[in-house]
């Protein structure tokens, strides 16, 4: 069965942009999670959202945000964007034996 | 989630046995042990995870101790695309803060050599 999906693969931003970036879980999967990694700080949580619904939320400020659609698809966005926000940004989809698999992830590099 | 300490990296010959140590003293009774790998620039990948019983699967073997206060990560016969970042990871399966949640330490850098 397909993977996760997540698009683009690489994205180049301007200080002060926004950015949404996407994920496509496996079919099935209702659980999706996001995190961020950086060479510093390694992988860090962001959130998870279930259902349409965000379960849980990592400590990162209110410019991060996410959403999730019925098909179980999510979106992150990050605005206004900083140079610190140049990371791989990496989801993760879970069903019901709480494993997860993780896609290959969104380069972005904000200049 | 409880802590893990892990070796910063470790080397290993190709076709021998990989044998990486995780120690997580402050386990609760409810948390599994989980191990990810992630090879450079890629998401990272399960490999095995277990609650208190030594666990297989096509990748590797799981030895947990009897208190449940370390556990071996053993790759049989590694080769050189083993070559990645070894993450041990505890976490309760169910409720609140461990929904979606991974908590990543910095891994253990596993080198396979020729």
């Amino acid at each position: 069965k397909a993977g996760v999906t997540q698009t683009p693969r690489y994205l180049i931003k301007t200080r002060g942009q926004q950015v949404t970036l996407s994920c496509s879980p496996i079919s099935g999967h209702r659980s999706v999670s996001w995190y961020q990694q950086t060479p510093g700080q390694g992988l860090q949580f962001l959130f998870e959202y279930f259902s349409e619904t965000q379960r849980n939320k990592g400590n990162f400020p209110g410019r991060f945000s996410g959403r999730q659609f019925s098909n179980s698809r999510s979106e992150m966005n990050v605005s206004t964007l900083e140079l610190g926000d140049s990371a791989l940004y990496l989801c993760a989809s879970s069903g019901a034996n709480y494993g997860y698999t993780f896609g290959s992830g969104t380069r972005l590099t904000v200049v | 989630d409880a802590k893990t300490t892990q070796p910063t990296s470790m080397d290993c010959a190709e076709g021998r046995a990989a044998n990486l140590p995780c120690n997580h003293s402050t386990i609760s009774g409810n948390e599994y042990v989980y191990w990810y790998r992630q090879i450079h620039s890629q998401g990272p990948q399960y490999i095995i995870h277990g609650l208190k019983n030594n666990e297989t699967n096509e990748m590797a073997s799981l030895i947990i101790t009897e208190d449940r206060k370390s556990s071996t990560l053993i790759l049989p016969h590694a080769t050189l695309r083993d070559t990645a970042v070894y993450y041990c990871i505890v976490r309760a399966n169910a409720g609140g803060t461990s929904y979606g949640k991974l908590t990543f330490g910095q891994g253990t850098i596993l080198t396979v050599h020729p």
